[in-house]
């Protein structure tokens, strides 16, 4: 099974801000990750595919880098609505794993 | 407007069955691989199974390998996850998703998720 480790776990943040997310392979998948937002009560949303293609109907302030082991998640001023949990996913063989996720808070 | 409507969860006790369905609306089901996927509580997303577009390919995640069935009728518009010897770790909410159509696998549209709770 491939493995995906995000980091960090939690991170407080500020309207505004630029925030960078990770999220490591165990091993190489080329470029097979996808990102999600997940607010409480809601399902997750898809913000990236095939780690830099922007879903369609998510604000440009998000964009998503790397290939191989490493994966960028990147938000440019951070918006009220953007506090969530962010979760990455390998799309490259099944068990498609997700992140353990990263908790953007104030 | 595509949409994505689970049925069939609850509490269930341990070794028991339950049979989850989703009803797609606003796309032609047929074409899409369609997936399942969990929350469990304190532990994040896990995938649990898929199924192609007419159903010839089915793949489980290991937990849930030899108890789960993923099945669909795409003239009824609806997906299928048969729950059976269930366990405690099986609680969660389960999703109902489909898979973008671009030659990678990714989520575009879920459904509102539906609970199941294994418990005595």
């Amino acid at each position: 099974d491939v493995q995906v480790t995000q980091s960090p776990s939690s991170l407080s943040a500020s309207v505004g801000d630029r925030l960078t997310i990770t999220c490591r392979a165990s091993r190489d998948i080329s470029m097979y990750l996808n990102w999600y937002q997940m607010k409480r009560g809601n399902a997750p949303k898809l913000l990236i595919f095939a780690a830099s293609n922007l879903q369609r109907g998510v604000p440009s302030r998000f964009s998503g880098s790397g290939s191989g082991t490493d994966f960028t998640l990147t938000i440019t001023s951070l918006q009220p609505e953007d506090f969530a949990t962010y979760y990455c996913q390998q799309s490259y063989i099944i068990p498609y794993n997700f992140g353990q996720g990263t908790k953007v808070d104030i | 407007d595509v949409q994505l409507v689970e049925s069939g969860g609850g509490l269930v006790q341990p070794g028991g069955s339950l049979r989850l369905s989703c009803v797609a609306s606003g796309f032609d089901l047929g074409s899409y691989w369609m997936h399942w996927v969990r929350q469990v509580p304190e532990k994040g997303l896990s995938w649990v199974s898929r199924i192609y577009k007419d159903g010839t390919r089915l793949d489980y995640a290991d937990s849930v390998k030899g108890r789960f069935i993923i099945s669909r009728d795409n003239a009824r518009n609806t997906l299928y996850l048969q729950m059976n010897t269930l366990r405690a770790e099986d609680t969660g909410i389960y999703y109902c998703v489909r898979d973008l159509l671009v030659g990678t696998t990714a989520y575009d549209y879920w459904g509102q998720g539906i609970v199941v709770t294994v418990s005595p």
